[in-house]
């Protein structure tokens, strides 16, 4: 597998607070993209980085900020969390933006 | 927004018996990648498909790209246990380098 850590793999956060999830990579991957899962829906693209300070909005990125200060190092920070925010998120990375991509263990977010 | 379909969306199959899923897309496509991935695990990236009418086999499984490149298929020979998960496609298309996954395929194998 690739270096790829997230961290927390899990958390219980209430409605309203902030919430930062962070994706580290040691495999100097010039993108980085984070996914959220949910049943029915696949795995849909919330934001992505094609190098540090230069993000990208996805498909669902209403609610969602990120930020990326280092190569190795991609935040997503859910200002003020809602319970539809809860789900699987789940980083990614890969060298160019049409190569295969290489997916974290995920961290699973509950929003109550 | 451009989606890519994918069925169906849960696979029961003894064990043995084949199982196919399927992606289709209304828009030709640049090409598309194949994920697996284990109940409670991450999404695996077992292959990519660029060129149209293209077949690739990986031992039991054997991917297909259609001639028009909107769809594409997934086909595993005498399934294993091994082989339980939920399998993805993602499309790519073309002036929009970023992936559309589809809803994925589960499949459950009876021992």
């Amino acid at each position: 597998d690739a270096g790829i850590t997230q961290s927390p793999r899990h958390k219980v956060t209430e409605t309203g607070t902030p919430v930062t999830l962070r994706c580290h990579q040691t495999e100097n991957h010039r993108y980085m993209y984070w996914y959220r899962q949910d049943p029915g829906h696949g795995l849909r693209l919330i934001h992505y980085s094609y190098g540090v300070k230069d993000t990208d909005k996805g498909e669902v990125s209403d609610g969602y900020s990120v930020s990326r200060s280092k190569t190795e190092d991609f935040l997503l920070t859910l200002e003020s969390a809602t319970s539809s925010q809860t789900s699987v998120y789940f980083c990614a990375i890969s060298r160019g933006n049409d190569e295969t991509q290489y997916f974290g263990p995920g961290t699973r977010l509950l929003v109550l | 927004g451009q989606q890519v379909m994918q069925i169906p969306q849960y696979q029961h199959v003894q064990e043995g018996e084949d199982f196919t899923t399927y992606c289709n897309s209304s828009t030709t496509l640049s090409n598309i990648q194949w994920y697996k991935q284990r109940p409670g695990g991450h999404p695996v990236f077992l292959i990519q498909l660029v060129k149209s009418g293209e077949v690739k086999k990986q031992k039991r499984l054997t991917f297909q790209f259609g001639e028009a490149k909107k769809n594409s298929s997934l086909h595993i020979t005498a399934t294993q246990t091994t082989d339980v998960g939920t399998y993805f496609c993602a499309a790519r298309y073309f002036g929009n380098e970023k992936l559309t996954f589809g809803t994925g395929t589960r499949l459950t194998i009876i021992p």
